[in-house]
């Protein structure tokens, strides 16, 4: 079955560091592949998503993301974190189900905390 | 605001009931997905609609079922409650294709006591 990892499960950091958060999936084929954060008590909300073409994508509030497909991995990355950036940060590939049809699977989620 | 509503915000029931959660999609969005966001199992994808037919069918329990209706909001029943389906369950709607961008509404957090 397909599958989206995301090994960082919490990472603190202060304000002005800089932020890379690894995302792999196991899937062979043509993927599209997303970032979405989740801040506290709030719904998830779509950073940046990759279908085709550079593979380096820029999101909003300055995230960015590359697609290294022979890595399989989509790394979520920001030069600097605000202590607003202090949410859940999910990443998520459209793989292909056992009907035939798409849907999107999500990693387990990392937990952002930054501190001021 | 990403535009998806979704009703109730809280529901508190008991083992063993029935419960329904209601989503609107964005204007204009076809598709409707529901997710299960649960602290041990992450986020799950339930099932899809598209314009009113089932599409896409994931981790979904023989307990649970949803519908489109022809205003294209969506229903999830969650039946014969278990203290497992206390989770926040997020409905999203993306606009044509099987996965096109989605945008997920506030969710419903659902607590069985």
């Amino acid at each position: 079955a397909q599958s989206v990892s995301q090994h960082n499960h919490h990472v603190i950091l202060s304000e002005a560091a800089s932020l890379e958060l690894g995302c792999n999936y196991s899937y062979g084929g043509t993927v599209n592949l997303f970032w979405y954060v989740q801040y506290p008590g709030q719904h998830l909300q779509l950073l940046l998503k990759y279908f085709s073409g550079d593979p380096l994508v820029k999101g909003i509030k300055g995230f960015e993301a590359e697609f290294i497909k022979s890595k399989f991995s989509f790394n979520l990355r920001k030069p600097s974190v605000q202590w607003s950036d202090t949410a859940e940060y999910f990443c998520a590939v459209s793989t292909l189900m056992d009907t035939g049809r798409r849907a999107l699977t999500f990693g387990s989620g990392t937990r952002l905390q930054v501190q001021p | 605001d990403s535009g998806v509503t979704q009703t109730p915000k809280h529901l508190i029931t008991a083992t063993g009931q029935r419960v329904t959660l209601r989503c609107s999609p964005r204007s204009g969005d076809l598709s409707v997905y529901w997710y299960q966001q649960s602290l041990d199992q992450g986020l799950q994808f339930l099932i899809q609609y598209y314009n009113g037919e089932e599409r896409a069918k994931g981790n979904i329990l023989e307990r649970f079922s949803a519908q489109q209706f022809p205003d294209l909001h969506s229903e999830l029943n969650l039946s014969s409650l278990e203290l497992g389906d206390s989770a926040l369950y997020f409905c999203a709607s993306s606009g044509v294709g099987f996965v096109d961008t989605q945008y997920f509404g506030p969710g419903t957090r659902l607590t069985v006591l």
